[in-house]
């Protein structure tokens, strides 16, 4: 069971172009959304999270707007830049799960040209 | 900080031969996870230890598997009898003393690719 669905797969924005990944969750149990930054041959890193209490949250570039109502939340990137290029996961987890284990999204794929 | 270490990065193995994995958390780190990430795919949950103890386990992961984390320090992760579907990439993620109310960040080491020849 597909617990949270990512799109799109790949997605390809010119230098300075703002980057939108959206995601849809199914468990309204789950109360923590990150997003994570992979890079080839890397583990993911935490890029930005958000909880459900509030509807958006920006550090730098980077972006979470978040829908309650409608069990969706996107990552946007503004300003996009080559270095951008990685692969995006979107992420929930609930606290009635004790172990916080993140249930991931099939990743989107950016390119960044320059 | 040294951030979370994983040993070895690639693995190539015949089918049928076990392999051994080794994790390093972040050394104040209480939770460990592993996590198995096929290509093309997100990372999926395999096991969660809190200190020394493996509390959860999901269904992907098979009589073949098994992990430990023995003194709540470093973890492995056996897989016997190895088959080709068990390629992909193991990665492992640690976490700090929970805040009441607060979801602390998983840090994920750089994985262990194994192939199963």
């Amino acid at each position: 069971q597909q617990q949270v669905k990512q799109s799109p797969q790949s997605l390809i924005v010119q230098k300075g172009g703002i980057s939108i990944i959206n995601c849809a969750y199914e468990n309204t149990a789950f109360d923590y959304f990150p997003w994570y930054q992979q890079f080839p041959g890397k583990g993911p890193a935490l890029l930005i999270a958000i909880r459900p209490d509030v509807s958006e949250k920006k550090e730098g570039r980077f972006t979470i707007s978040f829908n309650k109502s409608a069990k969706q939340f996107s990552l946007h990137i503004m300003d996009s830049q080559p270095g951008d290029s990685a692969t995006y996961f979107c992420a929930a987890s609930r606290r009635m799960d004790s172990s916080y284990k993140l249930i991931f999204g099939s990743g989107t794929r950016l390119l960044v040209r320059p | 900080d040294t951030g979370v270490s994983q040993d070895p990065r690639h693995k190539i193995t015949k089918r049928g031969q076990n392999v051994t994995f080794r994790c390093d958390p972040i050394s104040e780190h209480n939770r460990l996870y592993w996590y198995r990430q096929t290509l093309g795919q997100g990372p999926e949950f395999l096991t969660y230890f809190q200190n020394e103890a493996q509390l959860e386990k999901s269904r992907l992961l098979s009589d073949r598997f098994s992990a430990e984390r023995p003194k709540g320090s470093f973890s492995t992760l056996e897989i016997q009898r190895t088959e080709q579907g068990d390629s992909a990439m193991y990665l492992c993620a640690s976490s700090g003393r929970e805040s009441p109310g607060l979801v602390d960040t998983q840090y994920f080491g750089p994985g262990t690719r194994l192939t199963v020849l």
